[in-house]
């Protein structure tokens, strides 16, 4: 059966530091991934769109990979802030069939 | 930028009650909306596809007697959960994707605040 796994339900980090999240999926060929943020009692929030033929984007402090042979993506948040804590979510899927990953949830320490 | 509304934010109802929940796409056509459960802690689980025009395409599992969907409009889709029992409560959220100009599939989707039911 096709799983999402995110490697840690919870990521404590110093400020300033780089936060590092972990989406590994199987049994799937996503033709994309997707990262979210999601804040108690809201909605989530798009972040970044990588596609299945793109190793590597950017989008101000944050950085995604896709290593599609490892079938893994990598979430860099840099020079945290207390402000980026929240819950993460990975995404896989095609038009109509997104499927979500369980989230991490960071917390970002003054 | 590509806006949800969802509304109401939390219901707090009686149980047998049955309750619906609004999702709008505010500045753009959605022709497909998608409605999720999320319990705490837990990922988003997606509940249906919801077409507009069409029958909705439910997930296994998901009684579509018990969750009636609606899709009347291009910015419009309806959530009812009938006779809601205390194993309804739960966070709904629905989203939508904005296909742009050239319908794009790899287009994200957008996601309303969700709606906090409580059946007692």
């Amino acid at each position: 059966s096709q799983k999402i796994e995110q490697n840690s339900e919870a990521l404590n980090i110093q400020e300033g530091k780089t936060a590092t999240l972990t989406c590994n999926y199987t049994n799937y060929s996503p033709a994309y991934l997707q990262w979210y943020r999601q804040d108690p009692g809201r909605g989530p929030v798009f972040l970044l769109l990588i596609r299945e033929n793109e190793k590597e984007k950017r989008k101000e402090r944050l950085k995604v990979t896709f290593d599609t042979t490892l079938k893994q993506s990598l979430f860099h948040i840099t020079a945290s802030q207390p402000a980026d804590s929240a819950t993460y979510l990975c995404a896989l899927g095609s038009y109509n069939d997104m499927r979500f990953g369980a989230g991490t949830r960071l917390t970002v320490k003054p | 930028g590509a806006v949800v509304s969802q509304h109401p934010s939390w219901v707090i109802c009686k149980s047998g009650t049955s309750v619906k929940i609004e999702c709008r796409s505010l500045d753009f056509q959605a022709t497909t909306m998608f409605w999720y459960r999320q319990f705490p802690k837990q990922s988003l689980m997606l509940m249906a596809t919801s077409n507009e025009g069409s029958k909705a395409t439910y997930e296994q599992g998901v009684e579509k007697d018990k969750f009636l969907i609606n899709h009347a409009s291009l910015t419009l889709s309806t959530l009812t959960v009938t006779s809601a029992h205390p194993e309804d409560s739960s966070f709904y959220i629905c989203s939508a994707r904005d296909p742009g100009p050239r319908d794009n599939s790899n287009q994200p989707q957008h996601f309303g605040d969700g709606t906090r039911l409580s059946i007692l």
